[in-house]
């Protein structure tokens, strides 16, 4: 299986800061990667995927970017609406596989 | 817009069984794979299984912890997924989400329902 390290698990920030999660892929996936954002009792939300790639409606402040099997999510300028739970996802192999999640809690 | 809304979560027993439903809208249901995610409590999310498309013979692919345990299933006539469980354990207790591949076989989920809790205990 194609294990997902995601770091940090959690992220102290104040609003207007920039923020980088990272996600490392043990093999090569061809830049299949998706990232996800939860709040407390919804759903996840796609916000990039392919990589890079920013889902229609999603604030152009978060961006993703891939260097081998090293993927980045930068969020430029944190709003308060940005506080929650970001998970990495490879559409590569299966099985399917997240990475175990970064909390972004406010500072 | 498409939209997904699952039913079908309750509190059974281990070694019982349940059927989750997952009624789409809004979209050409046999276009896309579908997919099952699962949460448990204060926990990360856990891919379960996918029926591909109707091109791909909506063949289907499931975790380990699930295979032989759990199918799924697709009515295109009611434009509903379907996940069978069998066998369950008290670790499959999570909230299940169905979820919408964007398109082919490398696809991200953009488009997911509420979900519906399933609690295995006794």
């Amino acid at each position: 299986d194609i294990q997902m390290t995601q770091s940090p698990s959690t992220l102290s920030a104040s609003v207007g800061d920039r923020v980088t999660i990272t996600c490392r892929a043990s093999q090569n996936i061809n830049s299949r990667l998706a990232w996800y954002q939860q709040k407390p009792g919804k759903a996840p939300k796609v916000l990039i995927y392919k990589a890079s790639s920013l889902e229609s409606g999603v604030p152009s402040r978060f961006s993703g970017s891939a260097s081998g099997t090293e993927f980045t999510l930068t969020i430029s300028g944190l709003q308060p609406d940005d506080f929650a739970t970001y998970y990495c996802q490879q559409c590569h192999k299966y099985p399917l596989t997240f990475g175990g999640g970064t909390k972004v809690e406010i500072k | 817009e498409a939209h997904l809304v699952e039913s079908g979560g309750d509190l059974v027993q281990p070694g019982g069984s349940l059927r989750l439903s997952c009624a789409v809208s809004g979209f050409t249901f046999s276009d896309h794979y579908m997919d099952w995610v699962r949460q448990a409590p204060g926990k990360g999310l856990e891919w379960v299984g996918r029926t591909k498309n109707k091109d791909e013979g909506y063949a289907t692919e499931f975790a380990a912890s699930v295979k032989g345990r759990f199918t799924i299933s697709r009515d295109e006539s009611k434009n509903s997924l379907y996940l069978q469980m069998n066998s369950l354990r008290t670790e499959d207790t999570a909230v299940y989400f169905c979820a919408r591949g964007r398109g082919g076989a490398y696809s991200d989920f953009d488009n997911w329902g509420q979900g519906t809790l399933v609690t295995v205990s006794s």
